[in-house]
């Protein structure tokens, strides 16, 4: 079966450095998704990695290593609103999103 | 740019009654529309895909006759939960692929359902 796995929960002091890893196991691979999730709010966009290395965005990087089926978010400089959940998904050969069930990431002052 | 407008974002309502759900794309066309539920602490569940002007494909375990979905134009995708009940209260997210990017998914703003 399909299966992405994603720590459930994790903490970080603010201005620190994190990273939340996740690996997966799809039929096919047609790139790698982060979305941010703010609690009751719906998903935003981070990141899309489809080819081996590390992209990176401002204070987030996203890093696929496709041959591992392994990737991770790495969110630097870290503020009290990136408090949020960090759902990572694989789009399969069918180009279907598989979803993991996200990452709940708690900023301390 | 890539925007994706839902609406309404909250909803209460008696069991028994139809609520539709609209979900645009503002600033761009949409080649597809993904409609996801999503219950507390857990992660999104897709319930259908939909292309304009064709039928949506629903996944495994979602009742069309009971989500009904229309695509009527590359902009314009509502979900209407038909005859709801206390259960298909959540939270209903739609998203957006646009047509030179078909990989990654815009999100709506959401809906919360409430059925009393």
């Amino acid at each position: 079966g399909q299966n992405i796995d994603q720590p459930t929960e994790m903490t970080a002091t603010e201005g620190a450095i994190v990273q939340i890893n996740c690996t997966y196991q799809t039929s096919g691979f047609n790139g790698l998704f982060w979305y941010q999730q703010h609690a009751g709010e719906a998903p935003t966009f981070l990141s899309y990695n489809v080819l081996d290395g590390l992209e990176e965005k401002g204070r987030f990087s996203s890093f696929l290593s496709r041959s591992k089926g392994y990737s991770y978010l790495l969110l630097k400089e870290l503020q009290m609103k990136d408090s949020a959940s960090y759902l990572c998904a694989v789009m399969d050969s069918n180009y279907q999103l598989i979803w993991g069930a996200g990452t709940k990431l708690i900023i301390k002052p | 740019g890539a925007v994706v407008s839902q609406h309404p974002s909250r909803v209460i309502c008696k069991s028994g009654t139809s609520v539709k759900i609209e979900c645009r794309s503002l600033d761009f066309q949409a080649t597809t529309m993904f409609w996801y539920r999503q219950f507390p602490k857990q992660s999104l569940m897709l319930m259908a895909t939909s292309n304009e002007g064709s039928k949506a494909t629903y996944e495994q375990g979602v009742e069309k006759d009971k989500f009904l979905i229309n695509h009527a134009s590359l902009t314009l995708s509502t979900l209407t939960v038909t005859s709801a009940h206390p259960e298909d209260s959540s939270f209903y997210i739609c998203s957006a692929s646009m047509v030179l990017a078909k990989n990654i998914q815009y999100f709506g703003a959401g809906t919360r359902l409430s059925v009393l």
